[in-house]
């Protein structure tokens, strides 16, 4: 088993539709979790960081972490075909002060369509 | 400021030959990490390089190496191509680590080989 299962997809949708992403992992030692937002033929970028539990919000998208059931979500609202992109959750412990490696989902292929 | 280059961005080798690809961090930023990402494996932790000192590494075979500069540049080598070594290779940098603080990725090095 996997770290960190997140599907695939591809999801598509179309524009104005909420969206959600969804990872979960096994280790329960896991404290910061980000989602990352990767366009084609690009590197990844941080989109959202949070630590332990809860809500994040940052325009429109909102980042969920649920630690007891160990399931994390991104929720993007009123989606624009720019959103368009590849979503990469990932995670890291919080026990090794600077030196925190991070686990990665293998992303959800997202498209918006006009 | 500039971020974070890696060079070249698209290379075609034989196997059996070797490459060697670089990355240039943002400065001030002492960590930097490499990723193989593939459609099917995703994005696949290679190693960690701080201060000139692997500091975390993937599981990996032997051919696949790195090293880090005093000035906190960045190479990995691939000896001995396989034809499994086809993917896109990205970098990360961070002030101190990728899950500590967040990593930005450059747009990455697509080997092919053949």
């Amino acid at each position: 088993q996997k770290e960190v299962e997140q599907d695939p997809g591809p999801l598509s949708v179309p524009e104005g539709a909420i969206v959600s992403l969804n990872c979960t992992y096994s280790n329960s030692a896991f404290q910061y979790f980000m989602w990352y937002r990767q366009y084609s033929r690009k590197g990844p970028e941080l989109l959202m960081y949070t630590y332990s539990s809860g809500n994040k919000e940052d325009g429109r998208f909102t980042a969920q972490v649920d630690k007891s059931s160990k399931y994390i979500s991104l929720f993007i609202r009123d989606s624009q075909p720019s959103d368009s992109a590849t979503y990469l959750c990932a995670m890291s412990f919080s026990n090794a002060g600077n030196n925190r490696k991070l686990i990665w989902g293998l992303g959800t292929s997202l498209a918006v369509n006009p | 400021k500039a971020g974070v280059t890696q060079t070249p961005r698209y290379l075609i080798k034989t196997r059996g030959q070797q490459v060697t690809l670089s990355c240039s961090p943002i400065s001030g930023h002492r960590s930097v990490s490499w990723y193989q990402q593939t459609p099917g494996q995703g994005l696949q932790f290679l190693f960690e390089y701080f201060s000139e000192t692997q500091r975390n590494k993937g599981n990996f075979p032997g051919r696949f190496s790195g090293r880090q500069f005093s000035n906190s540049r960045s190479e990995m080598n691939v000896s001995t191509l396989e034809l499994g070594d086809s993917a896109l290779y990205l970098c990360a940098s961070s002030r101190t680590s990728p899950g500590n603080t967040e990593a930005f990725f450059g747009q990455g090095t697509r080997l092919t080989v053949v």
